[in-house]
């Protein structure tokens, strides 16, 4: 069945860092891939997707691109804030929908010292 | 504006009382979702609707049982809390078919079970 796998947290980065946090994917097809970021104390909010092989996603600063060849969708930023802090999810809806349900990786904590 | 509301925020009680989690959207939105988060931070779906009348068990097991009579409402119940059930919940919505479109998240409940 369809899979997410993400880097282990937590990360811990100063302020103006690169951050990368790797996803990994196991899908039939070409998958939907997303990253959600959670704030503390908050819900998910959509932060980026992206929908066909080679596709980049961006927003706020962050982006992701779909590598097909290594079922891949890392995110990137190139200089990270304190106000980043969050965990950060990537998941992929698959092509056959499973119902519109999205699969979720565990999530990666990053903390961003000043 | 278009949202999804969840109530409470947080909830403290004790064991062996009915709770009833709410959540609400506006924006028409056929497939709700409810989510139970643990401490380590990942996401276990355990109920989900296609829509009014439908309502199914997701991949994590729940004693919780959720109702779906009004399109823009889906409460979450528990007979009988246990310390056990003490968790976030998030709630989520989708209104488009297709793999493209994710969810949109609710603030989430934290409950605790005393």
């Amino acid at each position: 069945g369809n899979s997410v796998t993400q880097m282990e947290g937590p990360v811990t980065l100063s302020e103006e860092a690169f951050l990368t946090i790797n996803c990994t994917y196991t899908a039939t097809g070409y998958p939907s891939l997303f990253w959600y970021v959670q704030y503390p104390g908050e819900g998910l909010q959509l932060l980026l997707k992206a929908t066909k092989a080679d596709d980049k996603g961006s927003n706020k600063g962050f982006e992701a691109t779909y590598r097909k060849e290594t079922t891949s969708f890392h995110l990137e930023k190139g200089s990270v804030q304190v106000s980043d802090s969050a965990v950060y999810f990537c998941a992929l809806r698959g092509i056959y929908n499973q119902g519109g349900k999205l699969i979720f990786g565990q999530g990666t904590e990053l903390s961003v010292k000043p | 504006e278009a949202d999804i509301y969840q109530t409470p925020r947080y909830l403290v009680i004790g064991t062996g009382k009915k709770i009833t989690l709410e959540c609400s959207q506006t924006m028409g939105h056929d497939k709700m979702y409810w989510y139970q988060q643990d401490p380590g931070m990942e996401l276990h779906l355990i109920h989900y609707s296609y829509g009014v009348n439908s309502t199914e068990k997701g991949d994590l097991s729940s004693e919780s049982t959720v109702s779906r009579i009004r399109t823009e409402h889906f409460p979450l119940t528990l007979e009988s809390a246990r310390p056990s059930h003490t968790s976030q919940y998030l709630c989520a919505s989708s209104g488009l078919t297709g793999a493209n479109y994710g969810y949109t998240f609710g603030s989430g409940t934290r409950l605790t079970v005393v």
